[in-house]
């Protein structure tokens, strides 16, 4: 059964770069599925941010394009996400996601000072 | 970017059945919007409920089910449980990008 877990720093500065990490477990990260990222600002809804396939190929919201990347790294069965430029806008749940059917449980990143 | 539209709240009675609907702003909802359903409590990561308008996962209560309707992706849940109350998200494929709704607040009651 595969497992999702993110990792990564539960706070960030204004102007930084948000950098958070998927940890996959019991599946390859180059299976042929999309991993994504989406978050939720607190008490609102989904936002999805984007996702990647194991050969490199991505998929970003528009709104978000110019400062979204994410990547995969086989190594370490892993994909990850890096958001720069960041804002309190940005202060959020984090998930990742196998194809939408199988989620993370969630990080909590705020951005501030 | 599209926008993906719906109903902020719904009240259903244990028991009763209740239709939740997704529009998009670009026009009517179709199989190629490859509709998704989720559900989430508070607190907890959102849960998958159905995929490409009306396919179920092996975790998917038979009483949820889901359908285009009047140009709109459609979740109808019949014999509502009380543990049913929650928040329920479409999600969308608009052409690339993956776009959710706005969520909706089911109340059980």
């Amino acid at each position: 059964q595969v497992q999702l877990q993110e990792s990564g720093p539960g706070l960030v500065k204004p102007s930084g770069t948000l950098s958070l990490a998927c940890a996959v477990a019991g599946e390859s990260v180059s299976s042929n599925y999309w991993w994504s990222w989406v978050r939720q600002p607190p008490g609102r809804g989904l936002e999805c941010i984007g996702q990647i396939l194991h050969t490199g190929s991505t998929n970003y919201n528009p709104s978000l394009k110019s400062r979204v990347t994410i990547s995969v790294d086989k190594s370490k069965n892993q994909f990850s996400l890096n958001l720069s430029s960041v804002t309190a806008a940005d202060t959020a749940v984090y998930y990742c996601a196998r194809n939408f059917d199988t989620w993370g449980q969630g990080t909590m990143v705020t951005v501030s000072s | 970017q599209t926008v993906v539209t719906q109903e902020p709240s719904l009240t259903v009675s244990p028991g009763g059945t209740v239709t939740l609907t997704c529009a998009s702003s670009t026009g009517a909802v179709t199989s190629g919007y490859y509709p998704n359903w989720f559900q989430q409590k508070p607190g907890q990561a959102p849960r998958a409920l159905i995929h490409n308008t009306n396919n179920k996962y092996s975790w998917t209560p038979a009483r949820f089910s889901g359908s285009l309707l009047g140009g709109k992706a459609a979740l109808t849940l019949s014999g509502v449980q009380p543990e049913d109350e929650a928040e329920y998200y479409c999600l969308l494929n608009c052409g690339g990008p993956w776009v959710f709704g706005g969520g909706t607040k089911l109340t059980v009651l």
